[in-house]
């Protein structure tokens, strides 16, 4: 069942701009991870950041995590039109089965 | 990082027929792979755990007789849509588990279409 709540559901931005994009999730989670697909496409794996972790960088990737409200961040700096696709976070909970559930995603489009 | 890849990419099918999609973890053995579900601009939903050698693990309102997965070997999971009908038409994503690194990665996906 899916857990993580994304918003915004769709983001429009200029190129060169920051995107940030939220996740909020309900249970006591091992790791969160964020993933890109672009349409039709499988998944990209961006980033992991572990439940002990409150930051991590990867590129023009950011992400945070701040486990007393559940909820993580991605922000891409410096967008460009290629980033244009969904990206979805997915967390692995503390349950002792390491399933992934992924939020409901949202949608990036990058304007040149 | 890993490859894993699915067959076909894409499939139309028409209505009572059964569909086999293929996983195939390319370069790592993967005792767990994973099945997913995906309708138009919505997220993964996970159907089924697979893991070789043994019955597949099903998530709740999935039919496990619809739906046969079939986990033989360490680099191959098939599913297999039986009796298709056209609210089966989905794109379904398949993802296998490294062992030693514990990593997902996922293949580029099925689009089914059923007629």
């Amino acid at each position: 069942s899916q857990q993580g709540e994304e918003d915004p559901q769709a983001l429009s931005i200029q190129e060169g701009e920051n995107a940030t994009m939220n996740c909020s999730y309900k249970t006591s989670i091992n790791n969160l991870q964020w993933y890109r697909q672009n349409s039709g496409r499988g998944l990209v794996h961006l980033i992991l950041i572990r439940s002990n972790e409150r930051e991590k960088h990867s590129g023009r990737l950011r992400v945070t995590l701040d486990t007393s409200k559940k909820s993580s961040s991605l922000l891409i700096t410096a967008s460009r039109a290629a980033d244009t696709a969904s990206y979805f976070c997915a967390t692995v909970s503390n349950s002792g089965y390491s399933t992934l559930t992924f939020g409901k995603g949202t949608m990036l489009l990058v304007s040149p | 990082g890993a490859v894993v890849s699915q067959h076909p990419s894409w499939v139309i099918c028409k209505s009572g027929t059964s569909v086999k999609i293929e996983c195939r973890s390319l370069d790592f053995q993967a005792t767990t792979m994973f099945w997913y579900r995906q309708f138009p601009k919505q997220s993964l939903m996970l159907m089924a755990t697979s893991n070789e050698g043994s019955k597949a693990t099903y998530e709740q309102g999935v039919e496990k007789d619809k739906f046969l997965i079939n986990h033989a070997s360490l680099t191959l999971s098939t599913l297999t849509v039986t009796s298709a009908h056209p609210e089966d038409s989905s794109f379904y994503i398949c993802s296998a588990r490294d062992p030693l690194l514990y990593e997902q990665y996922f293949g580029p996906g099925t689009r089914l279409t059923v007629t």
